[in-house]
Parts: C-alpha cells; structure tokens; sequence
C-alpha cells in the first residue's frame, strides 16, 4: 500500500501565474478528493471525483479552478491567475465508496507572492 | 447541511496526564465521524472512526473516542499522552446525503509538556 501520493510538495510562485498539482490516490479507491487548508483552519472541501466523472464542486471553487481526472486515477488540480488569497495547502484524499474512510495525502503547499 | 465545532482551539496538557479533545457535530440525518491527526507539514492521518455499531471506538496510538447521539457529541479521549502525541487534532462528519465529503472542524492544538 504506497498511500496517497501529491506533487510537488511546494510550490512558489508569482500572482497571475498559472499552477497545476497531482494527486495519485491508493490504486483500488474510486473516490478522489479535494480539500484546502488556510493556516490554522481545518480542510475545507473543494470538489471530489467517482472514478473520472466530477461530482461535486464547492462554491469556494471560483472559475480560477479546474479540476480533471481523465482515466479515473490520478487527478490534477489547476489554478489560473493566481491570487494571493489562493496561498494554502491542498490537500487530495481517496476512499472506497461510502461510507468509507477518506485516506490524505501529504499535501501540497502553495504561496502565492 | 452538517457542521462541526471543536470547542477547544488549544489544550496544553502535561505528559502522562489524561486528555480529552472535545467535539460537537449538528446534522438532521445519520452521520459518520472521524478524528485526523496532523503533525506539521504533514497530511492528515486517521486516529479512528465511527461508522455504525458500537458507540466506543479505539483507535491508534492509545486513542478512543465516544459517539453520543443524544449529545451530538464524538469526544476524542487517551487516558495517558505523550510528548509525540503534540499535534493538531480535526474531528470531520460525513453523512451519505452529502456526497462523501468531510466536513472539519478548526482543529484543537494539543500541547504536551513534559
């Protein structure tokens, strides 16, 4: 069981600047996550995928946002225009189907300067 | 729609003493509750869970945890921690009406001091 794996760990760049985040889940899981985590706050759910289809989107996913997971295994996570605000760190979880647990990876923290 | 209130932003506690890191959670239908670990810079890994069946749930590392319905509480408890236990602590709900995603809590920084 090699977990849940993101890359990159860190990322640094500049307001208006484009970035993009992987997520490979654990093989057998069909759920993939997306969660973000401003400093001293707990995740806040952005969206989540069964096997490729795109299930739900949070409000807090602006049009700045896309998400993909074409084959229905790893998952990206792309932010446009890149704004300060955007400035936390993502967080992608798996599962099974419900109501099983939610498996996190190590996360990916951006800043954004 | 759930929600989850950790009612203690910190908790500075002395090693080998016992803790308890509380946890209230509103919802209209069944749930399932959920207390994550996180050390710094780090993901969240899974203390334990409270799927269904008994309200008593142990998990790793010494943990237990009750879910008490009447109370909508999920209170996180070890009655003996350690200086490794220091971390941020969410407790999450799910419901299957919701689509599998967790909703978290803001965390309970636990301190441990030897």
């Amino acid at each position: 069981d090699t977990g849940v794996s993101q890359d990159p760990r860190h990322k640094i760049t500049k307001r208006g600047q484009n970035v993009t985040f992987r997520c490979d889940p654990i093989s057998e899981h069909n759920r993939l996550y997306w969660y973000r985590q401003t400093l001293g706050q707990g995740p806040e759910f952005l969206t989540y995928f069964q096997n490729e289809a795109q299930l739900e989107k949070s409000r807090l996913l602006s049009d700045r946002f896309s998400a993909e997971r074409p084959k229905g295994s790893f998952s990206t996570l792309e932010i446009q225009r890149t704004e300060q605000g955007d400035s936390a760190m993502y967080l992608c979880a798996s599962s099974r189907p419900l109501p099983e647990t939610q498996y996190f990876g190590p996360g990916t923290r951006l800043l954004v300067l | 729609a759930q929600s989850v209130t950790q009612l203690d932003s910190q908790v500075p506690v002395f090693e080998e003493a016992p803790v308890e890191l509380r946890c209230n959670y509103s919802s209209s239908v069944s749930v399932y509750l959920f207390w994550y670990v996180q050390y710094p810079n780090q993901g969240l890994q899974l203390l334990l869970k409270y799927l269904s069946g008994s309200t008593l749930v142990k998990g790793i590392n010494g943990f237990e945890a009750e879910f008490n319905k009447s109370q909508t509480s999920f209170h996180l408890r070890k009655p003996s921690v350690h200086i490794s236990d220091t971390a941020e602590y969410f407790c999450a709900v799910g419901a299957n009406n919701q689509g599998g995603k967790l909703i978290f809590g803001q965390g309970t920084e636990l301190s441990v001091k030897p």
